[in-house]
């Protein structure tokens, strides 16, 4: 079975800061992808980011990148610029690779961390 | 992009009723969906996986004839919570995963359910 930890409950920044949000996993599988969700108030889930295991280039998407060491099972999150609308839950989660046309696992996540920005 | 319909998206309803949530997959077939369930301020959490014209999959602790999952076609899974209770009030979000695509799970816009 997999876990994911997520240290940070809450962090607030002020707004164009650059945050890191910190994830931890463990897992005996070699291949997975781990992804960052955000979920606003709405509660809708809302992909940020993903990245998969076997690729050594950590992904960017606009103002979110990750450091992923897979080594030290570690998949932190990097927002720059930080926005208001930046305000949310974010959830690390991981999947075991694999995933199309039957056969698929569900997403292990993290307990999520509130981040704030502060105007 | 590809879309993923739940409803209801809020439901009240007394204790002891049952309560049917549907799953569509818009524009894509999806063979697996998934079932999560959100606590208040806590994460989500899987709950059953759905396949296409099997029986579905429920994690440990998870009680299969409380929570009937019934997956008839590619593009519709249903979750139905029998005989509900007010401990089963809670925040109900599907996902699924497009057949034709490498592209991870899309989530529905999840369920809140409270029973009285």
């Amino acid at each position: 079975a997999q876990t994911v930890t997520q240290s940070q409950p809450e962090m607030s920044v002020q707004e164009a800061e650059t945050v890191t949000l910190s994830c931890t996993y463990d897992t005996s599988e070699n291949n997975y992808y781990l992804f960052w969700y955000k979920q606003p108030p709405s509660r809708q889930m809302i992909l940020v980011i993903r990245q998969e295991a076997y690729k050594q280039q950590n992904a960017t998407e606009n103002r979110f990148s990750v450091n992923f060491q897979k080594a030290a099972k570690s998949f932190s999150l990097k927002i720059s610029d930080s926005q208001l609308g930046d305000t949310a839950m974010y959830f690390c989660a991981f999947m075991k690779h694999g995933y199309s046309g039957g056969g698929a696992d569900g997403l292990t996540f993290g307990k999520g961390t509130h981040l704030i920005i502060q105007p | 992009g590809a879309v993923v319909s739940q409803h209801p998206s809020w439901v009240i309803c007394k204790s002891g009723t049952s309560v049917k949530i549907e799953c569509r997959s818009l524009d894509f077939q999806a063979t697996t969906m998934f079932w999560y369930r959100q606590f208040p301020k806590q994460s989500l959490m899987l709950m059953a996986t759905s396949n296409e014209g099997s029986k579905a999959t429920y994690e440990q602790g998870v009680e299969k004839d409380k929570f009937l999952i019934n997956h008839a076609s590619l593009t519709l899974s249903t979750l139905t919570v029998t005989s509900a209770h007010p401990e089963d009030s809670s925040f109900y979000i599907c996902s699924a995963i497009d057949d034709n695509s490498n592209q991870p799970q899309h989530f529905g816009d999840g369920t809140r359910l409270s029973i009285l």
